[in-house]
């Protein structure tokens, strides 16, 4: 399996600013991903981390918004851009290896907050 | 559409069986997750269906009937412990997670 790890762990941040999250995994990961989870909600996929290459983003999130850089295997950086406080929600960023059984391990999510 | 359905929230005691459902309605279908999420922590990996039948893991057990689109997950000899938020995800045909809205499982002395 493997272990995930992100920082920070959480902040308190000002409408119009930007905060960078990173991700680290210890072992070779094929797949990255990143999610949203608001409080009692479940998790909400914003994009796949693609190494060497732009993001695949879902439906609702933009790359001018949600920037993503993923320049090796083992790393990844997510940026929330120009914060609103619709934007407080804790940040998870997931690894997969692509061989069955497929789970994905997550890290333990930043907790960010928008004032 | 892509749908996932489980209840959102479910009571048993310590030392009993609960068992919670989801049912699904996905484009293609590449098996499926069960997670366990704990109040403020990440989501960890429970199990993964891909066949029919029943997979039994020590206490927890994950049943999967793809003709029916319905997995449940057997929690037995409940612990204080497994009160958490128990996830149902189904990889689809892109290899993608659609998650449920998780189900919250409360255990009582």
């Amino acid at each position: 399996s493997a272990v995930i790890s992100q920082k920070p762990s959480r902040d308190i941040c000002q409408r119009g600013t930007s905060l960078t999250i990173q991700c680290q995994v210890d072992s070779q990961v094929t797949m990255m991903f990143w999610y949203r989870q608001q409080p009692g909600q479940s998790l909400t996929l914003i994009a796949t981390a693609n190494q060497g290459s732009e993001a695949t983003y879902e439906s609702g999130f933009v790359i001018d918004k949600f920037p993503i850089s993923r320049p090796n295997l083992t790393f990844s950086t997510l940026t929330v851009s120009n914060m609103s406080p619709e934007d407080s929600s804790i940040y998870l960023c997931s690894g997969a290896t692509g061989y069955e059984p497929y789970e994905q391990y997550f890290g333990p999510g930043t907790r960010l907050t928008v004032t | 559409g892509q749908n996932i359905d489980q209840p959102t929230e479910m009571t048993a005691t310590e030392g009993a069986i609960v068992q919670i459902n989801c049912t699904y309605q996905t484009s293609g279908f590449n098996g499926l997750f069960w997670y366990q999420q704990h109040a403020g922590e990440a989501p960890t990996f429970l199990s993964y269906n891909v066949l029919d039948g029943l997979e039994e893991k020590g206490r927890f057990s994950s049943f999967l009937s793809r003709s029916k689109g319905y997995s449940y997950l057997l929690l037995k000899e409940l612990q204080m412990k497994d009160s958490a938020s128990y996830l149902c995800a189904v990889m689809d045909s892109n290899y993608q997670l659609i998650w449920g809205a998780g189900t919250k499982l409360i255990i009582k002395p």
